[in-house]
């Protein structure tokens, strides 16, 4: 099956500073999602991108589907964007099934 | 839309006892899957639903566990003779068919096996 692989695992930021995280993937893909997980467990969806580049407030991300690699930028960061991300990726052709990666996970102090 | 709803959040059960879930999806999404997550980990694929057909099943997906759909709409998933290695944040997400296939998960339920 798919490989999902993320780095990296853990990033301790100070408030105020940006990060990038990384989603390697090891075959095409048609679906590519990324996600904040609170505390309490709940997924957030943050983009939906199995290709290109999109932006909403401070987050942005860039899917090159070619190189099979994803970005995710969190710019200006604050206390409320600590948790893990996780990015997640569906093969298509008739598979919905996402594949997580093993997380980010992100402390932002203050 | 209200969102995908999980009942109930949370569930305590000793081993040996069976346990159901509950997952409501966004209306009008027609398809319907299930995840496991164990702590430290990332959720892991149980099955998938598009409407009332159970479309693909995990090999994590036992014996012990059977999932429906009866009707196209809300979706089941039931443990039979629970272990403690069924502890884990069962999580339901939904998609639409068509161009996005966007899924959107759950709160999840917590299932603890003493």
């Amino acid at each position: 099956g798919i490989q999902v692989e993320q780095s990296p695992p853990d990033l301790i930021l100070q408030e105020g500073a940006n990060s990038t995280l990384r989603c390697n993937f090891s075959d095409s893909v048609n679906n590519l999602q990324w996600f904040h997980q609170n505390p309490w467990g709940q997924l957030i969806n943050l983009f939906y991108i199995p290709s290109g580049t999109k932006q909403n407030g401070r987050l942005s991300a860039t899917t090159v589907a070619t190189e099979r690699y994803s970005l995710l930028y969190i710019s200006s960061s604050q206390t409320t964007d600590s948790g893990v991300y996780f990015c997640a990726v569906a093969p298509g052709a008739g598979s919905y099934q996402l594949t997580f990666g093993k997380g980010t996970k992100l402390s932002v102090i203050p | 839309d209200t969102g995908v709803s999980q009942d109930p959040r949370h569930k305590i059960t000793k081993r040996g006892q069976n346990v159901t879930f509950r997952c409501d999806p966004i209306s009008e999404h027609n398809r319907l899957y299930w995840y496991r997550q164990t702590l430290g980990q990332g959720p892991e694929f149980l099955t998938y639903f598009q409407n009332e057909a159970q479309l693909e099943k995990s090999r994590l997906l036992s014996d012990r566990f059977s999932a429906e759909r009866p009707k196209g709409s809300f979706s089941t998933l039931e443990i039979q003779r629970t272990e403690q290695g069924d502890s884990a944040m069962y999580l339901c997400a939904s998609s639409q068919t068509g161009r996005s296939v966007e899924q959107y998960f759950g709160p999840g339920t917590r299932l603890t096996v003493t």
